[in-house]
C-alpha cells in the first residue's frame, strides 16, 4: 500500500493562478479530509468527505473547492490564488472515526 | 475555551528523561483520542490511540481522564528521535466529521 499520496511536493503560484492539488489513498478510506498549516500553527480543516459524492465544508473554505467521484481520490482546487493561501496542504484519510492517515503534504507559495 | 488545548512548550529535556504532556478538551462527548507525531515540515503521523483503561506502547504511556477531560503521553528514557512536535487529537462527537487538532507540544531532547 502506497497509503495517501499527494502531488505536486512544491508549488510556486501567482497571484490570481488557479491548480488542483492532488490526493489519493489506496486503503479504501469512506472518508478523506483537506487541511492547511500555516508556519507554526496548527492544522485547519479546509472540506472533508464522508464518501465518494458527499462533500462538506470545514473551518476554512473560502478560496477552495473540492470534488469526490471516487473512493479513492479526492483533489482541492485553488481558484484565484491568494498570498493568503500560502501554506503546507495535508490531504488525510480514515475509516470512519479510526486514526487518520496523512499524506506528505504539498508546499505551496503564492507570490 | 479553546476545543483542545496543549502546552506549546517547548519541552527541553535530557536524553534519558522522562517527560509528560497533558491536554484538555472541552467537549465531553468526545469519543476517540490520539496522540500523533509531527517532525519538522512532515506530516503528522499517529504515535498512538488513547484508550479509557490507558495503553502503553514500549517507551510511551497513554491516559485518558473523561471525569477530568484531559489525556496525557508520558516518554520513558527520552532518545534524542523524540525530538518533534506531539498533536492531541480529539475525534468528533455524533454528527460531524471535525478532528479537533491541538497546535501542538514542541519536544526538543537534548544530548
Amino acid at each position: 500500500n502506497a497509503g495517501v499520496t499527494q502531488t505536486p511536493k512544491f508549488r510556486i503560484l501567482k497571484i490570481g493562478q488557479s491548480m488542483t492539488l492532488q490526493c489519493t489513498q489506496d486503503m479504501n478510506h469512506n472518508y478523506m479530509y483537506w487541511y492547511r498549516q500555516d508556519p507554526g500553527m496548527g492544522l485547519k480543516l479546509i472540506y472533508y468527505s464522508v464518501g465518494a459524492g458527499i462533500t462538506d465544508k470545514g473551518e476554512v473554505p473560502n478560496g477552495y473547492n473540492v470534488s469526490r467521484s471516487t473512493t479513492e481520490d479526492f483533489p482541492l482546487r485553488l481558484e484565484l490564488a491568494a498570498p493568503s493561501q500560502t501554506s503546507v496542504y495535508f490531504c488525510a484519510s480514515s475509516y470512519q472515526y479510526n486514526e487518520q492517515f496523512f499524506g506528505p503534504g504539498t508546499r505551496l507559495t503564492v507570490l | 475555551r479553546k476545543e483542545v488545548e496543549q502546552d506549546p512548550g517547548p519541552f527541553n529535556v535530557p536524553e534519558g528523561a522522562t517527560v509528560a504532556f497533558n491536554c484538555t478538551y472541552s467537549n465531553s462527548a468526545s469519543q476517540s483520542f490520539f496522540w500523533y507525531r509531527q517532525d519538522c515540515r512532515k506530516e503528522p503521523k499517529l504515535l498512538m490511540s488513547v484508550y479509557s483503561s490507558g495503553n502503553e506502547d514500549g517507551r510511551f504511556t497513554a491516559q485518558l481522564n473523561r471525569a477530568s477531560q484531559y489525556i496525557s503521553l508520558l516518554i520513558r528514557d527520552s532518545k534524542l528521535s523524540d525530538s518533534a512536535t506531539y498533536l492531541c487529537v480529539v475525534t468528533p462527537t455524533s454528527g460531524t466529521y471535525k478532528y479537533i487538532f491541538g497546535t501542538g507540544t514542541r519536544l526538543k531532547v537534548l544530548a
